[in-house]
């Protein structure tokens, strides 16, 4: 079974741009949540998408968006990118109860100039 | 605010010996709580979860434990194993929250032979 893939994998930017992240869940999950990572912050919790709805959402700026498609897979978008936005962008996906197993895909790792 | 607290950012451990890694959380909403393990340039992987009708949850070398009055959770790993050598990220999830996990900022664990 094929794992939860992220393209791209590294993305450079430069302040004011926006950039689109893309996430394809395993196969029959419908869950996607996305989590940034940095080192002064760690994990946080961005939003999740549940058959095409966001089902939760984290504290960030309305600059941080996303989508789920009929296929399950997600994209998420930043506008007007500033330079703390430099992190690492992680996709997980689960079948979508909170029993079962949340896996996560390797990240994109996008840096803002 | 951190509402999941890892207080011990690097944890260096004999193998063969007992890790202890622990967790504090703030939330009482909390209900939901997992463990992850992180190597570098891979996403967060799935170890071991409790829910908080239980306090102990064991899985082959790893055990959690759940203190609900002290708000504190712990892994066990016995033994240790060099190949145990990776960051260790507690989350918890709020009732009714779907999959918005709230992560710590990790513990990077040592296994030395």
């Amino acid at each position: 079974k094929a794992g939860v893939t992220q393209t791209p994998r590294y993305l450079i930017k430069t302040r004011g741009q926006q950039v689109t992240l893309s996430c394809s869940p395993i196969s029959g999950h419908r869950s996607v949540s996305w989590y940034q990572q940095t080192p002064g912050q760690g994990l946080q919790f961005l939003f999740e998408y549940f058959s095409e709805t966001q089902r939760n959402k984290g504290n960030f700026p309305g600059r941080f968006s996303g989508r789920q498609f009929s296929n399950s897979r997600s994209e998420m978008n930043v506008s007007t990118l500033e330079l703390g936005d430099s992190a690492l962008y992680l996709c997980a996906s689960s079948l979508g109860s909170r029993g079962n197993e949340q896996f996560f895909g390797p990240g994109t790792r996008l840096t803002v100039l | 605010d951190q509402q999941v607290k890892q207080n011990s950012p690097s944890l260096s451990v004999q193998e063969g010996r007992i890790s202890i890694l622990n967790c504090d959380y703030t939330n009482s909403m909390f209900d939901y709580f997992l463990w992850y393990k992180k190597y570098p340039a891979e996403g967060p992987t799935f170890l071991i979860s409790i829910s908080s009708i239980k306090d102990k949850n064991e899985d082959g070398r790893f055990t959690v434990f759940l203190n609900k009055s002290a708000k504190h959770l712990s892994l066990h790993i016995v033994p240790s194993q060099p190949g145990d050598s990776a960051v260790y990220f507690c989350a918890a999830s709020p009732r009714n929250s779907g999959y918005a996990l709230n992560f710590g900022k990790g513990t990077s664990l040592l296994v030395t032979p």
